[in-house]
């Protein structure tokens, strides 16, 4: 069974600061890596990808992978408290379309 | 509109009574996935289908069954509902190339009572 770790938080920030959420896996197999964002009582939204080692950049959001030491990171510069919410890692369950398997989630605060 | 919808928003039901959970897609994709959401257990997966002849059990299918009536259409049904399966229901599609990136519906908040 995969397994995908994430620190439940809540993990505070200041307004304009770097927030750096992480996950780890428990499969060394596992190729690609997903964080999704969820608002508080809304549904996960697919905010970054990631599908090889180092990082990737969309705006204010870099994904960083390292499987060698199997974890996954997002960082999230100039925080705006519009990013708080929840942020949920995935990986895919199995070797083909079956699915994600999805870590519990950190809980993200930044505060003006 | 909204790309996936879901029906309904909110159930309130009692323990044995049969529930059906209704997903629709106009994204016109081929994968669908029921997911459940629990406090302190994150999503889990419930069952997912490739096309209306492809369905596949997830993680937690045990006491749920599915059907894919259409490409755009897939439901959820609790046979006979209990209190543990109360939770937040997420249904979500994927597209053939990109399967793993995600689109996910409203949510249903089921209560069984």
């Amino acid at each position: 069974q995969k397994e995908v770790e994430q620190n439940s938080g809540p993990l505070s920030v200041p307004e304009g600061a770097i927030a750096s959420l992480n996950c780890t896996y428990s499969d060394r197999g596992s190729q690609s890596f997903f964080w999704y964002r969820q608002y508080s009582g809304k549904s996960p939204e697919l905010i970054m990808s990631i599908y090889s080692n180092g990082d990737k950049e969309d705006g204010r959001f870099t994904a960083q992978l390292n499987k060698a030491s199997q974890y996954v990171s997002l960082l999230i510069r100039d925080s705006q408290p519009s990013d708080s919410a929840t942020y949920l890692c995935a990986s895919p369950s199995g070797g083909g379309a079956d699915g994600l398997t999805f870590g519990k989630g950190t809980h993200l605060i930044i505060q003006p | 509109d909204a790309d996936v919808t879901q029906t309904p928003r909110n159930r309130i039901t009692k323990t044995g009574k049969r529930i059906m959970l209704e997903c629709s897609q106009t994204k016109g994709h081929d994968r669908m996935y029921w997911y459940r959401q629990d406090p302190g257990l994150g999503l889990r997966l419930i069952y997912y289908s490739f096309d209306v002849k492809d369905i596949n059990k997830g993680e937690i299918s045990d006491g749920y069954s599915v059907s894919r009536q259409a490409q755009a259409k897939f439901s959820l049904s609790l046979e006979s509902a209990i209190p543990n399966q109360t939770a937040l229901y997420f249904c979500a599609t994927s597209d053939l190339e990109s399967y793993n990136e995600q689109f996910f519906g409203p949510g249903t908040r089921l209560t069984v009572l």
